[in-house]
């Protein structure tokens, strides 16, 4: 079955320190599909990222940046100089690779990101 | 480009009140269609998931149903609402098939309050 872990129930920053949220999957597939989505205050999921299972390059976008690491399991999310702006809840979610036959993405239990000014 | 829109945003009904929450999606055909609810400070459990018109499967026994009467609509109901109902449900949409998985796209959500 598979399942992602999300152990850090809320995280506190000052703005413009350094942010890492942890993933943690378990999957028997060997092609599978790794998310994150941001939940702000307003609800709407937002999604940020999607990775495959075959590509485990590091993504950086602006000041967002995912490691992917098949051998521990984890794709970590790492917000830099963080902002007001990045307080929200953040989904981990985890597919089997193709979303026929009403194939269900799984999600964590989100990480509560609270930045202060 | 595909569109999901899902109403009303917000919804305060008192209990053992009928519900209806339509979502739709444009810009695409044969969608898998979601319904999920999160609960306050929870995360998000599936209640429904429907890959065609009228094939809908429930994952967790609830005080709720779900419909979809047209390949892009998907209708979540309640004949009365509990206490317990109340969170917010958020509806999404994902691509059918063997093509690239893209995930869901998730509907702006309606906030229910059963008082």
């Amino acid at each position: 079955a598979q399942k992602v872990t999300q152990a850090q129930t809320e995280i506190s920053v000052v703005e413009k320190e350094d942010v890492t949220l942890d993933c943690v999957y378990e999957t028997r597939d060997t092609t599978y599909y790794l998310f994150w989505y941001k939940q702000p205050p307003s609800g709407e999921l937002v999604f940020l990222i999607r990775r495959n299972s075959f590509d485990e390059q590091n993504e950086i976008s602006g000041r967002y940046s995912w490691n992917f690491q098949k051998s521990t399991s984890s794709f970590n999310f790492t917000i830099t100089a963080s902002q007001v702006v990045d307080s929200a809840v953040y989904f981990c979610a985890l597919s089997e690779a193709y979303m026929e036959y009403g194939n269900k993405l799984v999600f964590g239990a989100g990480t509560i990101l609270r930045v202060k000014s | 480009s595909q569109t999901i829109h899902q109403w009303p945003a917000t919804l305060v009904q008192p209990v053992g009140s009928p519900l209806s929450l339509e979502c739709t999606v444009e810009g695409t055909s044969n969608p898998n269609l979601y319904w999920y609810r999160q609960a306050a400070g929870r995360g998000l459990q599936l209640l429904f998931y429907s890959i065609g018109i009228d094939q809908i499967s429930s994952e967790v026994p609830q005080n709720l149903s779900a419909s979809r009467p047209q390949d892009r609509q998907f209708i979540l109901s309640s004949k009365k609402l509990l206490l317990s109902d109340s969170g917010f449900y958020l509806c999404a949409w994902s691509a059918h098939g063997t093509g690239d998985n893209y995930g869901y796209t998730f509907g702006s959500g309606t906030r229910l309050t059963v008082v």
